[in-house]
């Protein structure tokens, strides 16, 4: 099964400030990549897919890129909103995974 | 609006059986794809099972390959997770997924779980 890495595990931001979060997986995933964003208490929400397509009603100021074996989720200023776990998932090959996540947690 | 109600959950003791069930709603349920999801408390996310959009194909995580059946009932709107054999490591939130238009591997719509804890 493919291997999804995410680093850092926490990011500690304050709100304003750029996140750059990582997924690296063990083999390459061509563009088949996701982001979901999951908030305490909440079931996840699904932010980027095939690496930097926005899903629908997702602000801007997140975004995708990578291919590959390595991929990038930024977000250019962070919003109070968007301190959560972020998760990687892959759907090139079965059995699709997730990586471990990154907490992006407020300075 | 769509919506995705789990129900089913509880506390099983191991090697004892529960069947999940998701009504959909604010959704034609036959022309997408649909999955399970599950996260163990305070971990990460475990994709567990997929099936198509009519039912003719399933697809199963090894972990659970042999034990759970997916299906589900187009003319009621309704997915099912069957769960046997069940064991401490199967405790986790369940969620139900509707997958995106055409792309069965990915999810734009969850519900909000229902907790499934295997204990004696």
């Amino acid at each position: 099964e493919i291997v999804l890495t995410q680093s850092p595990a926490t990011l500690s931001l304050s709100p304003g400030e750029r996140a750059t979060l990582s997924c690296r997986a063990s083999q390459s995933v061509s563009g088949y990549l996701a982001w979901y964003q999951q908030k305490p208490g909440q079931a996840p929400r699904l932010l980027i897919y095939d690496a930097s397509n926005r899903a629908t009603g997702i602000p801007a100021r997140f975004s995708g890129s990578g291919s590959g074996t390595d991929f990038t989720l930024t977000i250019s200023s962070l919003e109070p909103e968007d301190f959560a776990v972020y998760y990687c998932q892959q759907r090139s090959k079965w059995p699709l995974t997730f990586g471990g996540g990154t907490k992006v947690e407020i300075k | 609006e769509v919506q995705l109600l789990e129900s089913g959950g509880g506390l099983v003791q191991p090697g004892g059986s529960l069947r999940l069930s998701c009504a959909a709603s604010g959704i034609t349920f036959s022309t997408y794809a649909m999955s399970w999801v599950r996260q163990a408390p305070g971990k990460g996310l475990e994709w567990v099972s997929t099936i198509s959009n009519n039912g003719a194909s399933t697809y199963y995580a090894d972990s659970v390959k042999g034990r759970f059946t997916l299906s589900r009932d187009n003319s009621n709107n309704r997915l099912y997770l069957q769960m046997n054999s069940l064991r401490a490591e199967d405790t986790a939130i369940y969620y139900c997924t509707k997958a995106l238009p055409i792309i069965i591997t990915l999810w734009d719509s969850w519900g909000q779980g229902t907790l499934v804890t295997v204990s004696s």
